[in-house]
């Protein structure tokens, strides 16, 4: 199996920050690497796909990159709303594992 | 509107069986593939299913193998998940999702509110 290992595990940041999840996989996935956002009590939401991809209606200031074993997913500024948990997800191989999860303080 | 809308969790015995289903609209499965994922209480994701459009292609992580089957009912346009053998360490938040293209090896852009099962005595 694939392993996909995010950093750090949990972070705290502020409102207009600049914050970098990164997400490491085990072997090469190309760019098969997906991030997932989810809130309290909420299913997950996608927010890139294909390491790259901002999904339609996903505010512009997320963006991903990378390819083969290291991507990261960026915030470029902060907003209240984003604070969540964030994972990555490999889908070149099943299982499609899942990293185990950032997640975004106050 | 595409949605999801998942069905049939609840409590059950260890060794007990269920079935979930996830009704999909706004949408038809003849035409993405669809998969099953988990989230243990305090836990993270954890991918279980997927099937591909055609329905020909399926895939199980290890430790569901054998004991839960995915499919789909067309005419429904409803995903199924079944599951049996339960034991305490299925207990989960269970999401279907719908991938982004027909093959199984897509990101997952739509997702339902879960269902609970709780394996218990």
């Amino acid at each position: 199996d694939i392993q996909m290992t995010q950093s750090p595990s949990s972070l705290s940041a502020s409102v207009g920050d600049r914050v970098t999840v990164t997400c490491r996989a085990s072997q090469n996935i190309g760019t098969s690497l997906h991030w997932y956002q989810q809130k309290p009590g909420k299913a997950p939401k996608l927010l890139i796909y294909a390491a790259s991809s901002l999904q339609t209606g996903v505010p512009s200031r997320f963006s991903g990159s990378g390819s083969r074993t290291d991507f990261t997913l960026t915030v470029s500024s902060l907003q209240p709303e984003d604070f969540a948990t964030y994972y990555c997800q490999q889908s070149d191989s099943t299982p499609y594992t899942f990293g185990q999860g950032t997640r975004l303080e106050i | 509107e595409v949605q999801l809308l998942e069905s049939g969790g609840g409590l059950v015995q260890p060794g007990g069986s269920l079935r979930l289903s996830c009704a999909a609209s706004g949408f038809t499965l003849r035409t993405y593939a669809m998969t099953w994922i988990r989230q243990a209480p305090g836990g993270g994701l954890k991918w279980l299913s997927s099937i591909n459009a055609n329905g020909v292609a399926t895939h199980y992580t290890d430790s569901v193998k054998g004991r839960f089957t995915i499919s789909r009912d067309i005419s429904k346009n409803t995903l199924y998940l079944q599951m049996n053998s339960l034991t305490t360490d299925d207990t989960a938040i269970y999401y279907c999702a719908k991938t982004r293209r027909a093959a199984t090896n897509y990101a997952m852009d739509v997702w339902g509110q879960g269902t609970t099962v709780t394996v218990s005595s």
